[in-house]
Order: C-alpha cells, then structure tokens, then sequence
C-alpha cells in the first residue's frame, strides 16, 4: 500500500533562518506531488505541485521554494524565513489526473 | 484564474439534523472535485470523490452532488452526530494537465449534543 511520510512534526524557528520540510512517498511510481499551506483558521493554499522529477509549478511568489530530486521526494524550502511563513504545511500525492489526493500529517511552523 | 469558495464559513447545528455544505467553483473546467473532512491540528480524510461526468456520490450518511455547468456542489450529511465536528473542504481538480488541486476555504461545522 502507498504511504505518505512528512517531517518534521513542528518546528519552530527564528525570522531569517533557512526552512527545509521533507516529504516522501512509498509503495508508488511517479506521483504527482503537492505542498500547501494552511493559516490559523483558513483554507488551503497551493504553494507547488510537481508532475515528475525536476518539474516545479509555482502557485504563489513568495520567499519559498520546492524541489523534487527523486521521484519519490518532494522539499519544500526557504533561505530567510518570514513571520508570516508561519502556518501548518501539508505535503499530498495523487496518482495523476482523476484520482484522489491524499495528504501527510502536516507540519507546524512558527516563526519567531 | 479558478477559485472555489465555501459557504457558509462555520455552521453549528443540533444533533440529528440534517444539514447542507455548499461549494461553488469559478471555472467548470474541472476534471473532479473532492470532499474532505479536517479535525483540528490534524490532516485531510477524503470523504467523496466526484468525477466531472457524475452527478452524485454516496458513502453512508453523506451525499455529495455536483453540477459542473453552474459550478456547485453541495455535501449533504443526514442525521448529524456529535463525532461529524470538523471542518469539510471541498477542492477541484483542474490545470491543463488535470494535476492542480484548489481548495475551497472550508465549513467548521460544530454538532450539539
């Protein structure tokens, strides 16, 4: 069975330190991979999607980036970290048009 | 640009009622749209998955219907309990190549004993 494993849990760092939040995915081949984030009390915002190694879409400018350097293994960065990079941050797979999405545990980030 | 929204925002409701979460999308070219549940602090549970060529979806005491051409969808919960709390999402799936997924900002729906 496919499985979906995100960390860290939390994590909480201060303003202009670098972020890197890991993502990997088992028991599949070439998964479309996502990460998004979630403010207090909102919806869910696309930050990246990936349809393959190397093939970064970007939703939303910002001081983040994402990297997918295995098929399996998708990152989600930052060199300077703001206060309002502060949020829950889910990482999902789906295996490709049509199908569902399913999602990691989630990372909490604050930023102090 | 596409963009899905969630009426209403919070929804607190007696136990045993049945109830109706709405979702509406900007653009009807989606591949499916998706209904999740969210407990706090927690990750995405999918709870209906409708493909852009059905109408409805059922699993247990939830329904979800799509109209792709006016762009909604409503989840229907019937004979709410207090274990239904959480917040219900709903997400399209769209993009040229079927693989963006947007998320409506959801309903925090509370059930009173």
């Amino acid at each position: 069975s496919q499985t979906i494993h995100q960390w860290p849990a939390t994590l909480v760092q201060p303003v202009g330190s670098p972020l890197s939040l890991e993502c990997t995915v088992e028991g599949t081949s070439n998964p479309n991979l996502y990460w998004y984030r979630q403010a207090a009390g909102r919806g869910l915002q696309l930050l990246f999607y990936s349809v393959g190694i190397g093939q970064i879409s970007s939703e939303v400018p910002q001081n983040l980036s994402a990297s997918r350097p295995q098929d399996r293994q998708f990152i989600l960065s930052s060199k300077k970290l703001l206060l309002s990079d502060s949020g829950f941050y889910l990482c999902a797979w789906s295996p490709g048009a049509g199908n569902t999405i399913y999602f990691g545990e989630g990372s909490w980030l604050t930023v102090v | 640009k596409q963009e899905v929204t969630q009426i209403p925002a919070a929804l607190s409701v007696p136990e045993g009622e049945n109830l109706v979460l709405n979702c509406s999308f900007t653009d009807s070219a989606i591949y499916n749209l998706q209904w999740f549940r969210q407990d706090p602090g927690k990750g995405l549970t999918s709870l209906l998955l409708i493909q852009s060529s059905q109408r409805e979806q059922t699993s247990g005491r939830l329904n979800a219907s799509l109209d792709k051409s006016s762009g909604r969808s409503t989840l229907y919960i019937a004979a709410s309990q207090p274990g239904d709390s959480a917040t219900y999402l709903c997400a399209v799936r769209t993009g040229s190549s079927a693989s963006k997924i947007i998320f409506g900002s959801g309903t925090r729906l509370s059930i009173r004993p």
